[in-house]
């Protein structure tokens, strides 16, 4: 079984500009989790998929970031524009069920190591 | 307020030994479930085990325990006979709530080096 993709591994952005990110998660996963994980911190959940619709996006900077998942499999993390304070490894997982019991397993991907100059 | 405290962000152990990674928590949410997750310098977060605030007994898998003291809100991971791949970034996270659509509250780690 293919575990979570995540591209590009790497990323290098001067401030103020944009930036995509691209998570494709297990097949049949229909909850997919972006994180922000900042140097020497514990991953923070910026959004939640249920399919394609959100679940929770409390913690999402609305002003500079957004996320899709149109077609409730792959999904995109935008900035823009980006802040010095952006740099963190970003983190894509996936789970079966949303709505199932406290036990339900979340599969990361390798993240996305972002660097804002 | 929903939290997690790693008190430990760096520890040394020698290879074979067995070694505890500390972890509290926060929760006014009666029921609630904790996990312990591996990184290494990969960057994946990999599942190791999970207790639930019900369970009766502590959560074992292999060589990982999970030392389950709920008076004292704690959840302690033990791993037995340390060997060199274990070297990696160990995080504490908790579930609160009733679902997996809680959101998943992650300590900020400590990172486990072992000596060979």
């Amino acid at each position: 079984e293919a575990g979570v993709a995540q591209s590009p591994r790497y990323k290098i952005i001067e401030k103020r500009q944009s930036v995509a990110f691209w998570c494709n998660p297990i097949s049949g996963h229909a909850t997919l989790y972006w994180y922000q994980q900042i140097l020497g911190q514990g991953p923070k959940l910026l959004i939640q998929f249920q399919n394609n619709g959100v679940v929770d996006d409390s913690q999402l900077p609305k002003d500079r970031f957004s996320a899709e998942r149109l077609k409730g499999v792959d999904s995109t993390l935008k900035i823009q524009p980006a802040k010095l304070e952006d740099s963190a490894v970003y983190l894509c997982a996936s789970s079966f069920l949303t709505g199932g019991t406290l036990q339900e397993t979340q599969y990361f991907g390798p993240g996305t190591r972002l660097l804002v100059l | 307020a929903q939290k997690i405290t790693q008190t430990q962000p760096g520890m040394f152990v020698q290879e074979k030994e067995a070694v505890t990674l500390d972890c509290t928590y926060d929760t006014s949410d009666p029921s609630y479930g904790l996990f312990w997750y591996k990184q290494p310098s990969s960057g994946e977060m990999i599942f190791l085990i999970y207790q639930g605030s019900y369970d009766q007994q502590n959560a074992t898998e292999g060589r990982y325990s999970l030392n389950f003291q709920k008076a004292r809100k704690s959840a302690n991971l033990v791993i037995s006979a340390s060997q060199l791949g274990d070297s990696a970034m160990y995080f504490c996270a908790m579930r609160p709530g009733y679902s997996s659509a809680s959101k998943i509250i992650f300590g900020s780690g400590t990172r486990l080096s072992i000596r060979p």
